[in-house]
């Protein structure tokens, strides 16, 4: 079935790099995404990857995804606290409405 | 820089109560979304509108309904609300032209029923 996982936490000092990573099932997806959530906030799209693509850079992001393997990490150089929130993957396929979502990943940046 | 918004950040209502939902996004945006939140589940899809009164059900429609009479405006209505409906509620809109897609998400409402 349909289903993406991440882990649940991940801490890191301020200044360093996070790797958050997420696998995914569905071989049929075609866009890739990473959302943040801060505390009490809805999601914001950070950005998205196409499925025939391995790489994609945007500023201190860099997705990287392995389609063989159905892995997908979000990289975020020079960490700060603003960074503390969490993170969700999720796929989608051309074409279509749904998204499935991963659980999010609660990033805790410290000082 | 306001985008969208929900009509109320938070909500209490009773047990069979009819509850609306309000979401308005300002980007002229054709489709909308609305999810619903639950800790270790992630976001769920209620109902998807891609344009003016057209609809689909998501993945837990049950309990729920929905109306689009203006494109910038999607309501979500819980005809008698039951406990286990007490989540946060995220309203999103997405374009997608081409290979580009934006999507912006409203901060959410969260709703208690008692």
């Amino acid at each position: 079935g349909e289903d993406v996982e991440q882990s649940l936490f991940l801490s890191v000092r301020e200044g360093d790099s996070s790797v958050i990573n997420c696998t995914y099932t569905d071989s049929s997806s075609t866009y890739l995404y990473w959302y943040k959530q801060e505390p009490g906030a809805g999601l914001q799209l950070l950005t998205y990857i196409f499925s025939n693509m391995d790489m994609k850079q945007d500023q201190r992001l860099t997705v990287l995804l392995n389609k063989k393997d159905k892995h997908l990490s979000l990289r975020i150089a020079d960490t700060q606290t603003g960074d503390s929130a969490i993170y969700f993957c999720a796929e989608g396929a051309s074409g279509t409405y749904k998204y499935i979502f991963g659980t999010g990943t609660r990033l805790k940046v410290l000082a | 820089d306001v985008k969208v918004t929900q009509s109320s950040r938070y909500l209490v209502k009773r047990t069979g109560e009819k509850v609306f939902l309000e979401c308005v996004q300002d980007m002229d945006h054709e489709n909308m979304f609305w999810y619903r939140q639950d800790p270790g589940l992630g976001l769920r899809l209620i109902y998807f509108s891609y344009d003016v009164k057209m609809k689909e059900k998501g993945d837990i429609p049950e309990g729920y309904s929905v109306s689009r009479e203006k494109k910038e405006r999607f309501s979500l209505i819980l005809e008698s609300a039951s406990t286990n409906q007490t989540s946060m509620y995220l309203c999103a809109s997405r374009s997608r032209w081409g290979n580009q897609e934006t999507q912006y998400f409203g901060p959410g409402t969260r709703l208690l029923v008692l």
